[in-house]
């Protein structure tokens, strides 16, 4: 299996643009999550699905973020409009069952 | 709510030392614990992890066990390499919620001199 697949890797964007960041889970696994890691803050959950369906979401910092998962392949997170202060990573993980969580190699944000 | 507290960094070694990372947790249930290595430009990748009191999770040479009258899982290694330099992670999943989402420690950077 390939892995956590997340795209772009590296985004470099200017304050008010749309940013839309996607992943790919693992085949077979139920839960899809996002974290964002920065110097500040460290890792933080931000919001997270299981069988496509959002469980957590208190972790989205504010309505300019949003985060669907149309289908067991497939997820996004969106930020509207960007600002400076979004600059960072954003990991994607997913996981089967009782299983561990398996990291995608995240996609480092920069907002100008 | 939970949380995990890790010591600051970095930790510098000489390769051939002993590490030891400190790990406190709180947690209001009855939580799994893990420890997560994160090299350079590459997403995390599990460690090791324990699942119950006194028990003892092991991988390349570390071992971490848990100890809930100390809320306590911290990462030893008798003799570190230069290949282990990295940010190590301390976490916790609370099972007992059904919550299978990780809080995060700080993170602890590693540096091993040749």
């Amino acid at each position: 299996d390939a892995g956590v697949i997340q795209s772009p890797r590296h985004e470099v964007t200017e304050m008010g643009q749309e940013v839309t960041l996607r992943c790919k889970p693992i085949s077979g696994h139920d839960y899809l999550f996002w974290y964002r890691q920065t110097m500040m803050r460290g890792l933080e959950l931000l919001i997270y699905f299981n069988n496509n369906v959002p469980i957590d979401d208190s972790g989205m910092p504010e309505d300019r973020f949003s985060a669907k998962m149309p289908n067991a392949s497939f997820s996004t997170l969106k930020i509207q409009p960007s600002e400076p202060r979004d600059s960072a990573v954003y990991f994607c993980a997913t996981l089967r069952g009782l299983g561990e969580q398996f990291f995608g190699p995240g996609t480092r944000l920069t907002v100008l | 709510g939970d949380s995990v507290t890790q010591m600051e960094g970095p930790v510098t070694l000489s390769e051939e030392a002993f590490l030891t990372i400190n790990c406190t947790y709180t947690a209001t249930g009855y939580p799994s614990l893990f420890w997560y290595v994160q090299y350079p430009g590459e997403g995390l990748q599990l460690l090791l992890k324990a699942t119950k009191a006194d028990d003892k999770g092991s991988n390349k040479g570390f071992e971490a066990t848990y100890r809930k009258e100390t809320t306590s899982f911290h990462l030893e290694k008798g003799s570190v390499q230069v290949s282990d330099s990295a940010v190590y992670f301390c976490a916790l999943s609370d099972m007992d919620t059904g919550r299978r989402a990780l809080t995060f420690g700080s993170g602890t950077r590693l540096q091993v001199q040749p």
